[in-house]
């Protein structure tokens, strides 16, 4: 079945304890993003990767860090998370946009909480 | 700056009658146009789309209008179904955004649509 994974699906922890938030596909595609959703703001980019070793900032990348050392996975790292990054996560994947724009396709969140 | 704004956060409707949730961008880059639909618990799933040099698209149930001189969009659901109750998401493309090929997707904030029985 083709899919976006993400692990923990729910997670609570304190300020300051770096943790680390897992995405697979396994639909070979290019292109991976990270989003967080917000009351009121919708979904926002955090970072976004178009291959293996390429990534860029999305509109909210600050406390946050990314890699993408292999096609199909692309971590979300907080080094030091702080309560403002209590939030709901998605991460997305599409291939190639072409002629025509490709929809990403998104995992099931994670719920994350910082005390 | 919100690019794409959703200004109804809700929307409640009878089973069996249209459905129509609104989206209003200020972007005249944006060049595509996507709906996606949230159930609690699960990631946004595409819905339909349309491309800025068409003013309707339409699937089964879903009909999208675009009115690029009012830069709005909207999205009719005929006959809605309780099984529509969820959350929608419009959001834009910015081809020239991003700074690759893909472009750069903005969402609105989201509608909650409860269809009743």
């Amino acid at each position: 079945e083709a899919q976006v994974t993400q692990n923990p699906r729910y997670l609570i922890t304190v300020t300051g304890k770096k943790l680390t938030v897992t995405c697979s596909q396994n639909m070979n595609h290019e292109y991976m993003s990270w989003y967080r959703q917000d009351p009121g703001l919708g979904l926002r980019q955090i970072y976004y990767s178009m291959n293996v070793e390429v990534t860029d900032k999305g509109d909210v990348p600050e406390g946050y860090k990314v890699s993408r050392k292999e096609k199909r996975n692309f971590p979300l790292i907080l080094e030091s998370p702080s309560p403002n990054q209590t939030s709901l996560y998605f991460c997305a994947s599409s291939f190639s946009p072409g002629v025509a724009y490709n929809e990403q396709f998104f995992g099931p969140g994670t719920r994350l909480t910082v005390l | 700056d919100q690019q794409v704004k959703q200004n109804s956060p809700s929307l409640s409707v009878q089973e069996g009658r249209i459905s129509i949730l609104n989206c209003d961008y200020t972007n005249s880059m944006f060049d595509y146009f996507l709906w996606y639909k949230k159930y609690p618990a699960e990631g946004p799933t595409f819905l339909i789309s349309i491309s800025s040099i068409k003013d309707k698209n339409e699937d089964g149930r879903f009909t999208v209008f675009l009115n690029k001189s009012a830069k709005h969009l909207s999205l009719h659901i005929v006959p809605s179904q309780p099984g529509d109750s969820a959350v929608y998401f419009c959001a834009a493309r910015n081809p020239n955004a991003g700074g690759t090929s893909y472009g750069k997707l903005t969402f609105g904030q989201g509608t909650i649509l409860t269809v009743h029985p």
